[in-house]
C-alpha cells in the first residue's frame, strides 16, 4: 500500500513569490492534516480536513496560506506571497481505519530567500 | 501556549544503555498519548501509543510510563543500538478531534556505536 505522497520535496523561492505544495493521502482516509514542522520543532497544525471539509484552520494564517482538498481525496496548500518566516517543512498526514494512526509523508522542505 | 513540554531536547547514549524522554502535558481533557520517531529527511512515524487506563505499555524494546495525576508520560529505550539514533516527539489529543496531535517540541537521540 502507497503511504502519503507529498511534492515537492524542496523548494527554492525568492521572498514575495507564490508556492504551491501537494499531498496524496493514503487511500480510503478521510482525514487530512497539513502541519507545518520549523527546523529543531515539532509539527503544528495548519489546517484539517475532513472529505473535502475543512473542520479546523484555526491556526492557518489566511493572509496568506490557503488550502483546498477538491473531491476528498488530494490537498493543496498555497503560500502567496512567502516570506522568509514561512521557511519550514511542510508536512501532510492522513488519518483513517480504527486505530485513528496519523501517516505522514515525507514532507516540502521550503527555503525563501 | 505550549501544551505538551518535552525535555531533554537532546540525549547522547552508549549503545546498550537505556534512553529516557520525558514529557508532561497541561489539558486533563487529552486521552491518547503516542510517541512519533523521525529521520532525518523523513515524516515522523508512529513509534508506540498510550491510553490513560494503563500505566504502562511495552512493545519489544520501547515502553511508555505514564503517570496520569503527575500528567507525566515518557519513552525508555532499552538496550538502545545506533540505529535508534533519531529525533523523537512525543504528542497528546482528545476524544472527538480525530487524533489532532499537539506535538512536544522534540528530542534528538544519538546512540554511540
Amino acid at each position: 500500500e502507497a503511504g502519503v505522497v507529498q511534492s515537492p520535496r524542496y523548494k527554492i523561492i525568492e521572498k514575495k513569490q507564490p508556492v504551491a505544495f501537494w499531498c496524496n493521502p493514503i487511500s480510503g482516509h478521510n482525514t487530512l492534516y497539513w502541519y507545518r514542522q520549523n527546523l529543531g520543532q515539532g509539527p503544528e497544525l495548519l489546517i484539517r480536513y475532513e472529505n473535502e471539509e475543512a473542520v479546523d484552520d484555526s491556526q492557518l494564517p489566511k493572509d496568506r496560506f490557503s488550502a483546498e482538498r477538491l473531491k476528498g481525496v488530494d490537498s493543496t496548500l498555497k503560500i502567496q506571497p512567502a516570506e522568509l518566516g514561512d521557511s519550514a517543512v511542510y508536512l501532510c498526514a492522513s488519518q483513517g481505519g480504527n486505530t485513528g494512526e496519523l501517516f505522514f509523508g515525507e514532507g516540502s522542505r521550503l527555503t525563501v530567500l | 501556549q505550549q501544551q505538551v513540554k518535552q525535555s531533554p531536547q537532546s540525549l547522547i547514549v552508549q549503545k546498550g544503555g537505556i534512553s529516557i524522554i520525558n514529557c508532561a502535558y497541561e489539558n486533563t481533557a487529552f486521552d491518547y498519548f503516542p510517541w512519533y520517531q523521525q529521520f532525518p529527511g523523513k515524516g515522523p512515524a508512529l513509534l508506540i501509543a498510550i491510553r490513560p487506563d494503563v500505566s504502562e505499555k511495552k512493545e519489544g524494546r520501547f515502553t511508555i510510563s505514564f503517570n496520569k495525576s503527575a500528567k507525566q508520560f515518557s519513552l525508555h529505550i532499552m538496550d538502545s543500538q545506533p540505529g535508534d539514533s533519531a529525533t523523537y516527539f512525543c504528542a497528546a489529543s482528545r476524544e472527538g478531534s480525530a487524533r489532532q496531535l499537539t506535538f512536544g517540541s522534540g528530542t534528538q537521540l544519538t546512540v554511540l556505536p
